[in-house]
């Protein structure tokens, strides 16, 4: 079975602070793919990034960068100087190989940047 | 290129009564599959299709029920609404299924509320 923990639930920051959103995830499998969603509040899932297992390579992409670690599982998310149109609900999503292969979310992070 | 299109974006339905809804992928996109998204679940695994077969099911009971057709769209029914129906069900395209390397992308969903 496999399973995606977003601890945290909700955070509230001040435009221009970092902030990063924290993805530990579970599964047997040696082959997966972690993906990160954002929703805004008109509910259509945004596709970020994905990872594949076998890549542990970080990236950044402007002000997004991504912390990909095998040896504890996580696949954290961080957001520099963070803007109000960065409120959205965050997901972190995993899938496996597989004819039963489907994405599995994480309960979400609510992140709401404050003026 | 035209995003993942769902119909209607809004229903209210009755207790007993059933549903369908509409996904249209984008253009070229052979994988659909659906989820839904309640504030307790949060987002589950309705099913997948691509070619016009079912390849992947999640744990929802057989009222819950879909199709694909040639040109790829999708709709997906739900028979005997109960309240606990009520939800965003979600529609999301690939390119296509192969071993789990591939990124969905998402329609604005449609908002269903059951009385």
């Amino acid at each position: 079975a496999q399973k995606v923990t977003q601890a945290q639930t909700e955070i509230s920051v001040v435009e221009k602070e970092d902030v990063t959103l924290d993805c530990v995830y579970e599964t047997r499998d040696t082959t997966y793919y972690l993906f990160w969603y954002k929703q805004p509040p008109s509910g259509e899932l945004v596709f970020l990034i994905r990872r594949n297992s076998f890549d542990e390579q970080n990236e950044i992409s402007g002000r997004y960068s991504w912390n990909f670690q095998k040896s504890t599982s996580s696949f954290n998310f961080t957001i520099t100087a963070s803007q109000v149109v960065d409120s959205a609900v965050y997901f972190c999503a995993l899938r496996t190989r597989g004819a039963n292969s489907k994405l599995t979310f994480g309960k979400g992070i609510t992140l709401s940047v404050r003026p | 290129k035209a995003g993942v299109t769902q119909t209607p974006r809004y229903l209210i339905k009755t207790r007993g009564q059933q549903v369908t809804l509409s996904c249209s992928p984008i253009s070229g996109h052979r994988s659909v599959s659906w989820y839904q998204q309640t504030p307790g679940q949060g987002l589950q695994f309705l099913f997948e299709y691509f070619s016009e077969t079912q390849r992947n099911k999640g744990n929802f009971p057989g009222r819950f029920s879909g199709r694909q057709f040639s040109n790829s769209r999708s709709e997906m029914n739900v028979s005997t609404l109960e309240l606990g129906d009520s939800a965003l069900y979600l529609c999301a395209s690939s390119l296509t299924q192969t071993s789990g390397n591939y990124e969905q992308y998402f329609g604005p969903g449609t908002r269903l509320t059951v009385t």
